[in-house]
């Protein structure tokens, strides 16, 4: 059981260059998550998805986009590369059936925009 | 504890020794915690979580108590053992939330020494 994949694992970008961080989650599960995570910092809400088909913002949404068009997959969008998100990059997803329940993360992507 | 910035609070801990973890959470709302492990690049993992209207919860090696009067949480771990060496997050639901976003903390970094 993979859980929640994240591919690349390390990516450097030039600034102005875009790119797609993959996530995809085997679990079945309804309700997935992207975070950013900068040096010594908790983690912030950058977009989550409760379902194939809807996405919303979280608390740091510019310069992202995200589509979700099947349970499994939900990919992160930079189109601009600023070196402002530079970060570790982390998707999560949880069932969603109930409130009180985890998410589980992937292991992150490492991004460096120069 | 909490933190801004770079730095991380430390908790050094001897080998087989009791850790408590503390955590002063934000909002009288919330109704959900978690405490997440997160090992160096690796992802957060799901240690254990409380609702709001218990005061303890028990797990192994671990218990989480909670201080709505004072809205802090902590995580004891008991035994400490060289592979609890991690940072560890709290995170936290507000009870108006109906997606299960989490707020995190900018975690303790616990050092494990034989």
């Amino acid at each position: 059981n993979a859980g929640v994949t994240q591919t690349p694992k390390f990516r450097i970008l030039k600034i102005g260059q875009s790119m797609t961080l993959q996530c995809t989650q085997d679990m079945n599960h309804n309700y997935m998550y992207w975070y950013r995570q900068d040096p010594g910092m908790g983690l912030k809400l950058i977009y989550y998805s409760v379902g194939a088909g809807i996405t919303d913002k979280g608390e740091v949404p510019n310069g992202y986009n995200v589509s979700r068009s099947t349970t499994e997959d939900f990919p992160l969008r930079l189109e601009l590369a600023a070196p402002s998100q530079t970060s570790v990059y982390f998707c999560a997803s949880r069932k969603g059936q109930d409130w009180d329940q985890p998410q589980h993360f992937g292991d992150g992507t490492r991004l460096s925009i120069l | 504890g909490e933190s801004v910035g770079l730095h991380l609070p430390t908790l050094s801990v001897q080998e087989g020794d009791n850790s408590i973890i503390n955590c002063a959470y934000s909002n009288s709302a919330s109704d959900y915690f978690i405490w997440y492990k997160q090992e160096s690049g690796k992802g957060p993992q799901f240690i254990i979580d409380i609702r709001s209207n218990m005061d303890k919860r028990q797990g192994q090696r671990v218990t989480v108590l909670l201080n709505k009067t004072v809205k802090h949480l902590s995580l004891q771990i008991a035994a400490t053992q060289p592979g609890d060496s991690a940072v560890y997050f709290c995170a936290e639901k507000l009870r108006t939330d109906s997606w299960g976003k989490l707020q995190f903390g900018a975690g303790t970094q616990v050092v494990v020494t034989p």
